[in-house]
């Protein structure tokens, strides 16, 4: 049972241009979420996060948004840059902290220049 | 500061084998945590240890079993090796246990 979900395998986007990368979850138990970054032959590296009593996180680049009532959530990255490139994992987990974190399958993002 | 360390970072085993993955957290780190990754799929948590003891386990068989040294290493074993068990094996150490996660970069193991 797939708890979390990122339907999207790969994404190709333009330098410069807006990245958005899709996450759906299934347990309402889910209380923050998390993405994370991964470059090949390295472990994963935390991104950015936000609790279920935001709708929206910004760190630079980076913005994450949560939708609590369609169970979804997004990340933004503009403008993409090549070194974007890699896969990103949507976590999630029963509370504000990072146990028994569960993972989405992963999106794989070339950001094109 | 040094980062994860792991160790090894290939092996290949045949089914019914048992392995001993290791973990070296960052200094200070008191919780470590292990994930599965199979091929396609995202990190599935194994377990947790803090101070030393279990702190949470995932969906996972009693085969699979770890150890928490007060050096900062640990150790995830796996007896009665399958087919299954081939992915890539990482470990996340934290300062704290509601605290940021820090991957090592993997153990990929095979089982033939």
């Amino acid at each position: 049972d797939q708890q979390v979900k990122q339907n999207s395998p790969s994404l190709s986007v333009q330098e410069g241009r807006i990245s958005i990368l899709n996450c759906d979850y299934t347990n309402s138990m889910f209380d923050y979420f998390l993405w994370y970054k991964k470059y090949p032959a390295e472990g994963p590296t935390f991104l950015i996060s936000i609790s279920s009593i935001k709708d929206k996180n910004e760190d630079g680049r980076f913005t994450v948004f949560l939708n609590k009532s369609a169970k979804h959530l997004s990340l933004h990255i503009v403008p993409s840059q090549p070194g974007d490139s890699a896969v990103y994992f949507c976590a999630a987990s029963g509370r504000r902290g990072y146990q028994k974190v569960t993972f989405g399958t992963g999106t794989k993002l070339q950001v094109i220049p | 500061e040094t980062g994860v360390t792991q160790s090894p970072t290939h092996l290949i085993k045949t089914r019914g084998q048992q392995v001993t993955l290791r973990c070296s957290s960052q200094s200070g780190h008191n919780t470590v945590s292990w994930y599965q990754q199979a091929l396609g799929q995202g990190p599935q948590f194994i377990f947790q240890y803090y101070r030393e003891e279990e702190n949470g386990r995932g969906n996972f068989p009693p085969r699979f079993s770890g150890l928490q040294f007060p050096n900062y290493s640990s150790e995830l074993n796996v007896n009665a090796l399958e087919l299954d068990d081939s992915a890539l094996y990482l470990c996340a150490s934290s300062l704290e246990v509601l605290s940021e996660q820090f991957f090592g970069p993997g153990t990929r193991l095979t089982v033939l």
